[in-house]
């Protein structure tokens, strides 16, 4: 069956980073996407990777390799605001997209 | 505003009554989807549309039914809902298959 794993749920301090990871076990890979969704709100397009490496968007990276199914997204300068949940979603060689369950993400201060 | 708007944002409804879900983009997006979204599981297909005119059933279409008339409009339709069906159902809509989907803010659907 097809499967992505992320955990439930991270604490982490104003200010600090995070790095929340994805693993992935997929019939075929056609990308793979990360997206926020705040309490109560729709899911919002973060990033996109394709191709093995580092993808950087201001205080948002997100890092693929297909060969390990891994995939994480790191949040630096943490603020009050990136308190959301995170989801990890794969397309596959249906070009369908699979989601994981998401991980809720804590901000103290 | 560009965008998807779903409709209603919340219902209450009985066991066994007929209700249809609506959603509407102005993007001109080929693709549509119905999911629904539950606590500790992922995001679900439940129908989707390439283009208008063809739908198909993703992965708990069971219940469910969707029509696509036209390029803006995908209704989603529950024959005789039942208290499994209560959860939140999003809409989404994309252009190709590398680019993010686009979602409506949500149904919450509470079925007594």
């Amino acid at each position: 069956g097809q499967n992505i794993d992320q955990p439930t749920e991270m604490t982490a301090t104003e200010g600090a980073i995070v790095q929340i990871n994805c693993t992935y076990q997929t019939s075929g890979f056609n990308g793979l996407f990360w997206y926020q969704q705040h309490a109560g709100e729709a899911p919002t397009f973060l990033s996109y990777n394709v191709l093995d490496g580092l993808e950087e968007k201001g205080r948002f990276s997100s890092f693929l390799s297909r060969s390990k199914g891994y995939s994480y997204l790191l949040l630096k300068e943490l603020q009050m605001k990136d308190s959301a949940s995170y989801l990890c979603a794969v397309r596959d060689s249906n070009y369908q997209l699979i989601w994981g369950a998401g991980t809720k993400l804590i901000i103290k201060p | 505003i560009a965008g998807i708007t779903q409709a209603p944002t919340s219902q209450i409804l009985a066991a066994g009554r007929r209700m249809t879900l609506r959603c509407t983009q102005d993007m001109r997006h080929n693709a549509m989807y119905w999911y629904r979204q539950d606590l500790g599981l992922g995001l679900r297909l439940i129908h989707y549309s390439n283009t208008a005119g063809t739908t198909g059933k993703g992965e708990v279409p069971d219940g469910y039914s969707v029509s696509r008339a036209n390029t803006d409009d995908f209704p989603l339709t529950l024959a005789s809902a039942v208290p499994s069906q209560t959860s939140v159902y999003f809409c989404a809509s994309g252009t190709d298959d590398n680019s993010p989907l686009h979602f409506g803010n949500g149904t919450r659907l509470t079925v007594t």
